[in-house]
C-alpha cells in the first residue's frame, strides 16, 4: 500500500528565506505526483503537476522536483513571503488508468514571518 | 472560471437526519470523487466516479451513498448523520486520459452533526 510522508508536519521560517519541503513516498511506481496548497479553511489549490518521465516542474518562484527512485518529491520555494503561509500537501497518483487515486500526505503548515 | 462548486459550505445536522452535499464541475471531467478531511487524519477517499453512472468505493465509505447521472454533478448523500461524520468534506475532479489530469478541488463543506 502507498504511504506518502511530509516532515516536519509544520515550520516557521522568517520572510526571504529559501526553503524546501519535502515528500516521501513508499511505492516508487507511480504515474503523477501533485502539489497543493491549502489556505485555513479553504480547498486544495493545484501548484504543480509532475509526471513520472519528468525529473522538475517550475512556476513562478515554485519549482517541484521528482526522484522516482528515491521516492522522493521536493517543492522549493524561492525568497518566502507572509503570502505563502499555509498547509502544502503532496499527493501520488499510483498508476495510470480512468480509475487510479491519488494517495495524499499529511501536509506541512508553513508560517512565514514579516 | 467556475471548476468545481460545491454547496453548501457550511451545515449543521442532528443525528439522524440526511443530507445532500452537492458538486457541480464545469470542466467536461470524467473521474469525480469525494474526499473527508480531519484533523491528524488527512484527505481519505469516499467514493469516486469515472462517468455518467459509474460509481465505485474508497476508502471509506460507509454511510455515505452517491450516484452519477450526469458528467457534470456528483452529490454525496449522507442517509442518517453520526457524529462521527463530522467533517471537512471535499469534492474533486479530473480527466481520465493519459496526459492532463491534475486533479481540481471545491472549497469545501464544513459539516458538523450534533
Amino acid at each position: 500500500k502507498q504511504e506518502v510522508t511530509q516532515i516536519p508536519a509544520a515550520l516557521s521560517v522568517p520572510e526571504g528565506e529559501n526553503l524546501v519541503l519535502n515528500c516521501s513516498f513508499t511505492d516508487s511506481a507511480i504515474y503523477n505526483l501533485q502539489w497543493f496548497r491549502q489556505d485555513p479553511g479553504k480547498g486544495l489549490t493545484s501548484l504543480l503537476l509532475i509526471q513520472s518521465s519528468q525529473r522538475e516542474q517550475t512556476s513562478g518562484r515554485l519549482n517541484a522536483s521528482l526522484d522516482k527512485s528515491s521516492g522522493r518529491s521536493t517543492l522549493y520555494i524561492a525568497a518566502s513571503q507572509p503570502g505563502d503561509s499555509a498547509t502544502y500537501l503532496c499527493a501520488v497518483r499510483p498508476v495510470r488508468g480512468a480509475n487510479s487515486k491519488l494517495t495524499f500526505g499529511k501536509g506541512i503548515t508553513l508560517s512565514v514571518r514579516p | 472560471n467556475a471548476g468545481v462548486t460545491q454547496t453548501p459550505k457550511f451545515q449543521v445536522l442532528k443525528t439522524g437526519q440526511s443530507m445532500t452535499l452537492q458538486c457541480a464541475q464545469d470542466m467536461n471531467h470524467e473521474y469525480m470523487s469525494w474526499y473527508r478531511q480531519d484533523p491528524g487524519m488527512g484527505l481519505r477517499l469516499i467514493h469516486y466516479s469515472v462517468g455518467a453512472g459509474i460509481t465505485d468505493q474508497g476508502e471509506v465509505p460507509n454511510g455515505y451513498n452517491v450516484s452519477r447521472s450526469t458528467t457534470e454533478d456528483f452529490p454525496l448523500r449522507l442517509l442518517s448523520a453520526a457524529p462521527s461524520q463530522t467533517s471537512v468534506y471535499f469534492c474533486a475532479s479530473r480527466f481520465t486520459g493519459a496526459m492532463n489530469t491534475e486533479a481540481f478541488f471545491g472549497q469545501g463543506t464544513r459539516l458538523t452533526v450534533v
